[in-house]
């Protein structure tokens, strides 16, 4: 149990368009999700916190009106890159928690922006 | 500000030996001690976790030890594997934050055949 899907696994998109990346937790509902970016041969670093129903919870210096966040069920997290730039290709992870303290991580969607 | 620091960026060790990975903290606020392994392009999976009322928990090959008054970590893998080559991460959180986890930077494990 506790599977966490993300879709796309890898997305190409030119500069200044908008990519949308999903977050699924298939066998169980998630209460919070989390979206992480990782740069090469870096620390996992948190971007926001979601969870059902509410405003996401952004780290500092995550601009919210570039990441969007959407936690629209228990089951579904989205993350949009609006107007994204060369500096925004990286690798994004989502992770699911239930009521205790381990999150279940995604396999990551690599983002390249031409 | 690092809260969670590993400071071995790599790590190699000969198949059958020990691997021990350390991790250092420096918020007090910290009780609960997670272990990831990651590999390539993939998320992190859950190897093992802790909490600050344990100085040890041990889970087959895998052992975490904690020393709270040095705010300190371990893992040790023993026997080590080849297919235990990975990243490994720690995090930590404090239990008034729900399951909102700090990362350390990670040390790539090497097991030589």
């Amino acid at each position: 149990g506790a599977v966490v899907s993300q879709h796309p696994s890898r997305v190409i998109c030119k500069s200044g368009t908008s990519v949308k990346i999903e977050c699924r937790s298939l066998d169980f509902q998630a209460t919070t999700m989390f979206w992480y970016r990782q740069f090469p041969k870096q620390s996992l670093m948190l971007m926001a916190t979601s969870n059902e129903g509410s405003k996401a919870t952004y780290e500092q210096g995550v601009e919210k009106d570039k990441f969007l966040i959407n936690h629209a069920s228990l089951t579904l997290s989205t993350l949009t890159v609006t107007s994204a730039h060369p500096e925004d290709s990286s690798f994004y992870i989502c992770s699911a928690s239930r009521d205790d303290y381990e999150q279940y991580f995604g396999p990551g969607t690599r983002l390249t922006v031409t | 500000d690092q809260q969670v620091k590993q400071n071995s960026p790599s790590l190699s060790v000969q198949e059958g030996r020990i691997s021990i990975l350390n991790c250092d903290y420096t918020n007090s606020m910290f009780d609960y001690f997670l272990w990831y392994k990651k590999y390539p392009a993939e998320g992190p999976t859950f190897l093992i976790s802790i909490s600050s009322i344990k100085d040890k928990n041990e889970d087959g090959r895998f052992t975490v030890f904690l020393n709270k008054s040095a705010k300190h970590l371990s893992l040790h893998i023993v026997p080590s594997q080849p297919g235990d080559s990975a990243v490994y991460f720690c995090a930590a959180t404090p239990s008034s934050s729900g399951s909102r986890l700090t990362f350390g930077e990670g040390t790539q494990l090497t097991v030589n055949p």
